[in-house]
């Protein structure tokens, strides 16, 4: 089985500060995801990474995968609190429709 | 028009009975999953389906069955329910193929408590 580890499990980080959060894979895969989840909601798709290589940002996140290093950063830029939520990475394996989840990130922006 | 929907959001019942949890998608998607969500927020696969046909059994017990009449909808049934089944349960989609980008559309989710 693929196995998807994230780090740290919990963040706690002040306002406007800048933190990265690690998502290691352990088998060959060109696809990463992020997700967002809110207290008692659904997982939202933030970013999708279809290439070693591949950055995306959008507002205060930038994500960017290393399949070589089977290697996936989300870099927080500036944190406000509207950003706590639960971050998880996802990994699609060669053979197709296998998402595998990270343990997902706990992250708490205080003011 | 909700793309990936799921009833109900909330089950409470009894150790023993049996209950379904149903999914729907307009989206168009060929494969479907469940996934389970326990207290500590990890996220495990439980069955996928592509085009109507089982393509993942990750170890979960044969009280929990999977049916897909169309490739729209997964609906999920399980027998004898015990404490530990007390998850919150996740369908999702996804397009597959080399030209999409492949990531899951999830619904929002089903609460499942067994007292």
């Amino acid at each position: 089985e693929l196995k998807v580890e994230q780090n740290p499990l919990f963040l706690s980080m002040q306002e406007g500060k800048n933190y990265t959060i690690y998502c290691n894979y352990s088998t060959t895969s060109d696809r990463l995801y992020w997700y967002r989840q809110d207290p008692g909601k659904s997982l939202e798709s933030l970013f999708v990474l279809l290439s070693n290589g591949a950055v995306k940002q959008e507002g205060r996140l930038m994500a960017s995968l290393d399949t070589k290093a089977r290697l996936s950063t989300l870099h927080i830029t500036a944190a406000v609190h509207d950003l706590s939520a639960t971050y998880f990475c996802a990994v699609d394996s060669l053979t197709g429709n296998q998402f595998y989840f990270g343990t997902g990130t706990s992250l708490t922006v205080i003011p | 028009d909700t793309a990936v929907s799921q009833t109900p959001k909330y089950l409470v019942t009894q150790m023993g009975n049996d209950k379904s949890i149903k999914c729907e998608q307009n989206l168009g998607h060929d494969t479907m999953y469940w996934y389970k969500q326990d207290s500590k927020k990890f996220l495990k696969i439980m069955f996928s389906y592509n085009n109507k046909e089982l393509i993942i059994n990750e170890t979960v017990p044969n009280r929990f069955s999977p049916k897909s009449p169309d490739k729209a909808h997964l609906n999920l049934h399980i027998n004898s329910l015990e404490l530990g089944d007390s998850a919150v349960y996740f369908c999702a989609s996804s397009q597959g193929g080399t030209t999409n980008t492949g990531e899951l559309f999830f619904g929002e989710g089903s609460r499942l408590t067994v007292l």
